[in-house]
């Protein structure tokens, strides 16, 4: 089965700064590969999705993500952070063992702008 | 249009009571599932159904049930509720057979506690 790694559970970033997400996942397979954005007391929102198209992919907030299928990466970023960036972020690949049906979550990146 | 709507938002149970978390989507949408989510954790897959009368566990099935009598509704049962079951629980759903042209929409979740 599919499985998804993203590491650091927090990350800080000054605001202004740079906002880098990693996303790595198992499957040899090209998948389809989403980031989602949850803020407190939310559910999850599509942030951006990648479905063999560009590979470099844009989406709301600033935020964009490139695919880079020989380092099986989907790696988040936005140039410049805001306040209202502050939120968990999880980044999602489908499941070809279902279909590509199912998604499975990375663990998250709770994101803290510092001013 | 509602999307994915959540009832209750927040539920406290003793252990040993049964109670059942609904969910609802007005989009007309096939592809439903359940996720908890829990700190460090991520979102793991409970249960999920790719269309009406069609069920099938996730990663975490132990302790729940699910039936999908509709394609608007996919309640979630706690048989015998557990400390183990505090969680966030989301709802999700999606338009098509493959996810990946349209990816999740979430509801806002139900918040259990289990004491």
């Amino acid at each position: 089965a599919q499985s998804v790694t993203q590491l650091g559970s927090h990350v800080s970033v000054s605001e202004g700064a740079l906002v880098l997400l990693r996303c790595n996942y198992s499957s040899s397979v090209p998948p389809y590969l989403f980031w989602y954005v949850q803020y407190p007391n939310q559910g999850l929102q599509l942030l951006l999705k990648y479905t063999s198209a560009a590979t470099l992919v844009k989406g709301i907030n600033g935020f964009e993500a490139e695919f880079k299928k020989s380092e099986t990466s989907f790696h988040l970023t936005k140039p410049s952070a805001h306040m209202s960036d502050a939120a968990e972020y999880f980044c999602a690949v489908s499941d070809p063992a279902y279909g590509n049906n199912r998604l499975a979550f990375g663990k998250g990146n709770q994101v803290v702008v510092i001013p | 249009n509602a999307g994915v709507t959540q009832t209750p938002k927040f539920q406290v149970l003793k252990t040993g009571q049964s109670m059942t978390l609904q969910c609802a989507q007005d989009m007309n949408h096939e592809y439903m599932s359940w996720y908890r989510q829990d700190p460090g954790m991520g979102l793991r897959l409970i249960h999920y159904s790719v269309g009406a009368g069609i069920t099938d566990q996730g990663e975490v099935p132990n302790g729940y049930n699910v039936s999908r009598s509709t394609t608007e509704d996919f309640p979630l049962r706690l048989l015998s509720a557990a400390p183990s079951q505090t969680s966030v629980y989301f709802c999700a759903s999606s338009l098509g057979q493959e996810t990946s042209n349209y990816g999740y929409t979430f509801g806002s979740g139900t918040r259990l506690t289990v004491v």
